[in-house]
């Protein structure tokens, strides 16, 4: 839908291990967002970008940071992963004109044992 | 605490059945409002939105929503369903550009 690629689609790591999620959009797009989606709670808000450099935390940020040093990269970290960071991971962007609507990525299905 | 609520976790239903969702939410002041599709192991696709104009609005694939200001709600409706729309519905109200709450999903199962 909106150019959105993640990578990786699939991981399983251990608890305490470093992990960095991409996201990678072809358009040009200012915003860009990190959601987790698990059940009983649908998607939330992990972090934020308004654009390159610029980025602040959401409803979840606990335990993340982002980084975004090109328009066409948001990069999720988990510094030292925890079992309750076990989530599908989602990645979205707005489609200008239209700032209101975001357009979601594939996910990356993320196990911390 | 501010909030969106999807008071069906899982609906069931046989195909030809009509369908509602409830979606109901809390905050005031202008908010644009959403409601996204999620198909077995795909991701989050829009199915429409309403942002101001006519409160019922149409979207992809024959669902319609209503949006009624004084109720706090946005209902999803879809007149007669088909066995390929089983998949988790979300409604989202978004109050700015980085304010985007879902509600927890609505699992819909339509049986063949």
């Amino acid at each position: 839908d909106a150019g959105i690629t993640q990578s990786p689609r699939h991981k399983v790591t251990e608890t305490g291990t470093p992990v960095t999620l991409r996201c990678h959009q072809t358009e040009n797009h200012r915003y860009m967002y990190w959601y987790r989606q698990d059940p009983g709670h649908g998607l939330r808000l992990i972090h934020y970008s308004y654009g390159v450099k610029d980025t602040d935390k959401g409803e979840v940020s606990d335990g993340y940071s982002v980084s975004r040093s090109k328009t066409e990269d948001f990069l999720l970290t988990l510094e030292s992963a925890t079992s309750s960071q076990t989530s599908v991971y989602f990645c979205a962007t707005n489609h200008p004109p239209d700032q209101e609507t975001q357009y979601f990525g594939p996910g990356t299905r993320l196990l911390v044992l | 605490a501010q909030s969106v609520s999807q008071h069906n976790h899982h609906v069931i239903l046989s195909e030809a059945a009509s369908l509602e969702l409830g979606c109901n939410y809390s905050y005031g002041g202008t908010v644009n409002l959403f409601w996204y599709v999620q198909y077995p192991g795909q991701h989050l696709q829009l199915l429409l939105k309403y942002f101001s104009g006519d409160p019922l609005v149409k979207g992809i694939k024959g669902f319609e929503a209503e949006f009624i200001k004084s109720k706090f709600s946005f209902n999803l409706r879809k007149p007669s369903v088909q066995w390929s729309d089983t998949a988790e519905y979300f409604c989202a109200v978004n109050r700015n550009n980085n304010d985007m709450r879902f509600g927890a999903g609505t699992r819909l199962t339509v049986k063949p």
